[in-house]
């Protein structure tokens, strides 16, 4: 299994409360993904990361922030929590990314997961 | 428009039966990955399979194949002799070679194994 962890697993939150995921692995992988899955929508990219410091948006990328300091963490933080930000939170990993693009076998492994209610 | 599409929301099988879970993509990329993961009751994502554009025969990983027919652009998953643990979410996904290549995902077919 990959090393991959997601702090915390779960979360209860007030609206207007700043909140911040943890994802950490010890792959030594390049690629970091943050993912919402939500019923009926499957998994949605919210940001990615492809280096330290190195960042994009993802398709639902609205109200949400990442960071990335080490290659082992990416951080996800919502500065101000909404209902609808209520969610499962998965963070992913790859190794090769898109670092050749005609190369697409690259495959993403996942974190446990993270459930956020936000009340 | 949707890029992966999974038309069966559930699917039901009698244990030690083989199952098929659809997908069909879209893409103008000669060049793309096809991918389904397994989600249990339990949360994770596990990686199940991978079939290349490119790759001549249909993958195969134990008791999963990938049924690939490119022509009709569609990569679907056949669980063979199903067992109790099959019972998850099973989500498609493809990476293009356009584009940000990050995959895209379906949003995935429920699979209950009766006993």
């Amino acid at each position: 299994d990959a090393g991959i962890t997601q702090s915390p697993r779960h979360k209860v939150t007030e609206t207007g409360t700043p909140v911040t995921l943890r994802c950490h692995q010890t792959e030594n992988h390049r690629y970091m993904y943050w993912y919402r899955q939500d019923p009926g929508h499957g998994l949605r990219l919210i940001h990615y990361s492809y280096g330290v410091k190195d960042t994009d948006k993802g398709e639902v990328s609205d109200g949400y922030s990442v960071s990335r300091s080490k290659t082992e963490d990416f951080l996800l933080t919502l500065e101000s929590a909404t209902s609808s930000q209520t969610s499962v939170y998965f963070c992913a990993i790859s190794e090769k990314g898109f670092i050749v693009p005609s190369d697409y076998t690259d495959t993403q492994y996942f974190g446990p997961g993270t459930r956020l209610t936000v009340l | 428009a949707q890029k992966i599409t999974q038309t069966q929301p559930g699917m039901f099988v009698q244990e030690k039966e083989a199952v098929t879970l659809d997908c069909t993509y879209d893409t103008s990329d000669p060049s793309y990955g096809l991918f389904w993961y397994k989600q249990p009751s339990s949360g994770e994502m596990i990686f199940l399979i991978y079939q290349g554009s490119y790759d001549q025969q249909n993958a195969t990983e134990g008791r999963y194949s990938l049924n690939f027919q490119k022509a009709r652009k569609s990569a679907n998953l056949v669980i063979s002799a199903s067992q109790l643990g099959d019972s998850a979410m099973y989500f498609c996904a493809m990476r293009e070679t356009g584009g940000s290549y990050i995959p895209t995902f379906g949003r995935g077919t429920s699979l209950i194994v009766h006993p």
